[in-house]
């Protein structure tokens, strides 16, 4: 098991571009969970899925945020018309019943907005 | 909502000594998580504590739970450099399936010779 995987781990955007961020979860975590970590700050919670159902999200998701894991196994994390304050490491998270919902964490993308 | 206070939040200690982290939080949880994160990395799961009075101990690090004071504490014994990392607790409130983790401020912890 190589643990769960992020791709890219840096992307340098301009303000007003589209990006795209891919989670691989250990296999057969059922649970994804995404949070963003500014600096000097602890994770906040984004969002949830069980399987292919996003079951929910933070407050802070605004709706230039989209998550989608089809089928059950990655997810993706898009964020639309980024903005500096979107600036963060953005982290993912997997779990299920038999790691008893303990999260494992990805290496995270690291976004910076220019 | 679930709020999580760690202090200190800057701890400077040497080598050698002994030291104690606090977490503490506002609502009932279900579990609470003790994670490290070095520089620029992600987080690497230190401490799952299930239940009141629960204790662990992994090397020089111990943590506890008291559920009834909603505190935690992880106890750092005779510190060496590298264990030199910021230290987070996240207690977990199951709202359905959903173990989602609120995270404390993180405690940055160096160790100096």
């Amino acid at each position: 098991d190589t643990g769960v995987s992020q791709d890219p781990r840096h992307k340098i955007t301009k303000r007003g571009q589209n990006v795209t961020f891919r989670c691989d979860p250990i296999s057969e975590h059922n649970r994804l969970y995404w949070y963003r970590q500014t600096l000097g700050q602890g994770p906040e919670f984004l969002t949830y899925f069980q399987n292919e159902a996003q079951l929910e999200k933070s407050r802070l998701l605004s709706d230039r945020f989209s998550a989608e894991r089809p089928k059950g196994s990655f997810s993706t994390l898009e964020i639309q018309r980024t903005e500096q304050g979107d600036s963060a490491m953005y982290l993912c998270a997997s779990s299920s019943l038999h790691s008893g919902f303990e999260q494992f964490f990805g290496p995270g993308t690291r976004l910076t907005v220019l | 909502e679930l709020k999580v206070e760690q202090n200190p939040l800057f701890l400077s200690m040497q080598e050698g000594k002994n030291y104690t982290i606090y977490c503490n939080y506002s609502t009932t949880s279900d579990r609470l998580y003790w994670y490290r994160q070095d520089p620029g990395k992600s987080l690497e799961s230190l401490f799952v504590l299930l239940s009141n009075g629960a204790v662990k101990q992994e090397g020089r690090l111990m943590a506890s739970l008291d559920t009834k004071a909603r505190l935690s504490t992880l106890h750092i014994t005779a510190a060496v450099h590298d264990l030199s990392a910021t230290y987070f607790c996240a207690p977990s409130v199951s709202g359905g399936s959903n173990y989602k983790l609120t995270f404390g401020k993180g405690t940055l912890l160096t160790v100096n010779p």
